[in-house]
């Protein structure tokens, strides 16, 4: 299958300061991609979708200035965790995909720690 | 968003078949059927995916029922490393995003 990788793999924060996140699809290009977040023992819940070049559309109770999503090219899409606090803790997960009627290919993951 | 509902947990023996069901009665007529399994600490991983007809390939098999109200993903003969959460999932194509809603799956125990 298709990669999607994702940068960090894990990352350590403090209290206040903002952290950013990289997906890139490595061998096709993405016109949609998807950011989740994933607390321990549940499920994935969809933070955004983005398409690339235009504003990303962000889930119900989803605060997009406190998560800044970029998706500058085909193949890497960006989320900015701003002001990061202890319950901003997660494992934050990326998908892309290269049409609608394609399927998703999911990043590794990246779970962050804000201390 | 279109709804699935899978059962909370399975086990199964190492070497056996497993069936996997889901149940998806507000289907639309566009709805892709997708499945993804999960392991600890991973981003989930591509099973299958289908629309009407049942499919196959080198890691499952979809068996999608006539009236697309339900599926069910077949593993052939699981092994320890099948062991995961397997989630089916509807692209939901009612924004125009067709955006994927994850439920709550199905954690398979493999039994050795």
């Amino acid at each position: 299958g298709a990669v999607v990788s994702q940068h960090p793999s894990r990352v350590i924060c403090k209290s206040g300061t903002s952290v950013k996140i990289e997906c890139r699809s490595l061998d096709f290009q993405a016109t949609t991609m998807f950011w989740y977040r994933q607390f321990p023992k549940q499920s994935l819940m969809l933070m955004a979708t983005s398409n690339e070049g235009s504003k990303a559309t962000y889930e119900q109770g989803v605060e997009k200035d406190k998560f800044l999503i970029n998706h500058a090219s085909l193949t890497l899409s960006t989320l900015t965790v701003t002001s990061a606090h202890p319950e901003d803790s997660s494992f934050y997960i990326c998908s892309a995909r290269k049409t609608a009627n394609t399927e998703a290919f999911f990043g590794q993951g990246t779970r962050l720690t804000v201390v | 968003d279109a709804k699935t509902t899978q059962p909370n947990s399975m086990e199964s023996n190492e070497e056996e078949p497993v069936h996997l069901p889901c149940n998806h009665s507000t289907i639309s007529g566009t709805d892709y059927i997708h499945w993804y399994r999960q392991l600890p600490s991973q981003g989930p991983e591509y099973v299958i995916h289908g629309l009407t007809s049942n499919v196959n390939n080198r890691m499952a098999s979809l068996a999608i029922a006539e009236d697309r109200k339900s599926s069910t993903l077949i593993l052939h003969r699981a092994t320890l490393r099948d062991a995961a959460v397997y989630y089916c999932i509807l692209r939901d194509g009612t924004s125009g995003t067709y955006k994927y809603i994850f439920g709550t799956g199905t954690r398979l125990k493999v039994l050795a």
